[in-house]
């Protein structure tokens, strides 16, 4: 079993719907979570960071983590085809290495 | 500001060729990483340096990748001899620094296509 756990998609929305991307983890030491972007044939960028417990909020994107059940979340309102590309959730237990998930493929329809 | 540099963005080899790959950082990060990226994964480090010191290589396969970071800037990963299973994308990100909440900043990458 993997570290982190995510559902490779592809999701696929009408734009504007709010969009909800999800992650689980196994390894409770765990303190940082991030969630990436990567468009096709280019690197990741991160979109969102958080410490530890929840919520954070920037534009139309809000990321929640719930560290009693493992679990990770990145919210996009009022999605865009823009926005389409593939999420990476990636966490660390405080040194310096990432671990990422597998990514999810969403894809905002027109 | 230029962000991280990779090149070649793409390169095809035959099996049992050597291949390199280099990466020049944002200029003042201090720390460097090389990833690898299977088709539908996420990126996998391979190794991090802190300036010139290889400071995590525990995942580079040492029998046929070794990478370098001379003079702490720019870095050189190398595969020799390339296996099949060796196609991928080669990340590279650089961070300011290595904290955990250090954003890491991560190049186009290299497609490598073993054949």
């Amino acid at each position: 079993q993997k570290e982190v756990e995510q559902d490779p998609g592809p999701l696929s929305v009408p734009e504007g719907a709010i969009v909800s991307l999800n992650c689980t983890y196994s390894n409770s030491a765990f303190q940082y979570f991030m969630w990436y972007r990567q468009y096709s044939r280019k690197g990741p960028e991160l979109l969102m960071y958080t410490y530890s417990s929840g919520n954070k909020e920037d534009g139309r994107f809000t990321a929640q983590v719930d560290k009693s059940s493992k679990y990770i979340s990145l919210f996009i309102r009022d999605s865009q085809p823009s926005d389409s590309a593939t999420y990476l959730c990636a966490m660390s237990a405080g040194g310096n290495k990432l671990v990422f998930g597998a990514g999810t493929i969403l894809r905002v329809k027109s | 500001e230029a962000g991280v540099v990779q090149s070649p963005r793409y390169k095809i080899i035959e099996k049992k060729q050597p291949v390199a790959f280099w990466c020049n950082p944002i200029s003042g990060h201090n720390t460097l990483y090389w990833y690898l990226q299977n088709l539908g994964q996420g990126p996998e480090l391979l190794i991090r340096y802190e300036n010139e010191e290889a400071v995590d290589d525990s995942q580079l396969p040492k029998d046929r990748f070794s990478a370098e970071r001379l003079k702490g800037v720019d870095s050189t990963l190398k595969i020799q001899p390339a296996e099949l299973g060796d196609s991928a994308v080669y990340l590279c990100a650089s961070s300011l620094e290595g904290g955990a909440a250090d954003t890491q900043y991560f190049g186009p990458g290299t497609r490598l296509t073993v054949l």
